[in-house]
């Protein structure tokens, strides 16, 4: 069954440094979505991303970072100079698009990132 | 803004006893999308159940099941026959229903972790 992958799955950085995350969508999905949960809050929204463009954003999602689509196959997440709040599980979605339909976003195993 | 809340952070059951997780939202759209997804120790998300608004019946998969309260805002989530795989953290998730094209992101609540007793 395909599946969303997303490297690497645990990545240390200091403070202040950019991190670059990685994930590869199903293949033929359309819709991008990155996701952060901060240890033991829920799971917040941060980006989707479809037709190579930002569709919406959270308030959370400032000029930090950054979305893109490199090739064919990547979805990437960038934090250009991290901070200690940044620390957090970072999900991967993606899902088909219909028009008005119900499509399940699937989400991959996540990156945990630490900022020290 | 939408919001989901679930009241619950942890809940027990015995294994193959029923349990319920409870999750209640406020919105202001007639129309929209609620899900459970499960999130065992792995930590990769898996959706578990996911109810149409617009649709009165209840939706069922298996031994999950939901009770879906529309006038009240509620979307709780039953399951039956619980068994040691089960036990994982539950997020309830609200999604709109955007007939201009778009997807809508996905607004979870705080999540119950489920543990399951041998």
């Amino acid at each position: 069954e395909p599946e969303v992958t997303q490297t690497p799955s645990h990545q240390v950085t200091q403070m202040g440094q950019e991190v670059i995350l990685r994930c590869v969508p199903i293949s033929n999905h359309l819709y991008f979505y990155w996701y952060r949960q901060i240890l033991g809050q829920k799971v917040e929204f941060l980006v989707s991303f479809y037709n190579n463009e930002i569709s919406e954003k959270s308030e959370i999602f400032d000029d930090q970072f950054s979305v893109e689509r490199p090739d064919g196959s990547n979805f990437t997440l960038k934090i250009r100079s991290t901070k200690l709040e940044d620390s957090a599980m970072y999900f991967c979605a993606s899902s088909e698009w219909a028009s008005g339909a119900s499509y399940e976003q699937y989400f991959g195993p996540g990156t945990r990132l630490t900022v020290t | 803004a939408q919001t989901v809340t679930q009241s619950q952070p942890e809940m027990s059951v015995q294994e193959a006893e029923t349990v319920t997780l409870s999750c209640t939202y406020d919105t202001s759209e007639s129309d929209y999308y609620l899900f459970w997804y499960k999130q065992p120790p792995s930590r990769q998300m898996i959706l578990v159940i996911r109810q149409e608004a617009y649709k009165q019946q209840n939706a069922t998969e298996n031994r999950f099941s939901v009770n879906f309260q529309k006038a009240a805002k509620s979307f709780s989530l039953k399951i039956s026959d619980s068994q040691l795989g089960d036990a994982a953290m539950y997020f309830c998730a609200y999604r709109s229903r955007n007939y201009g094209g778009s997807q809508g992101n996905l607004i979870f609540g705080k999540g119950t972790k489920l543990s399951v007793k041998p």
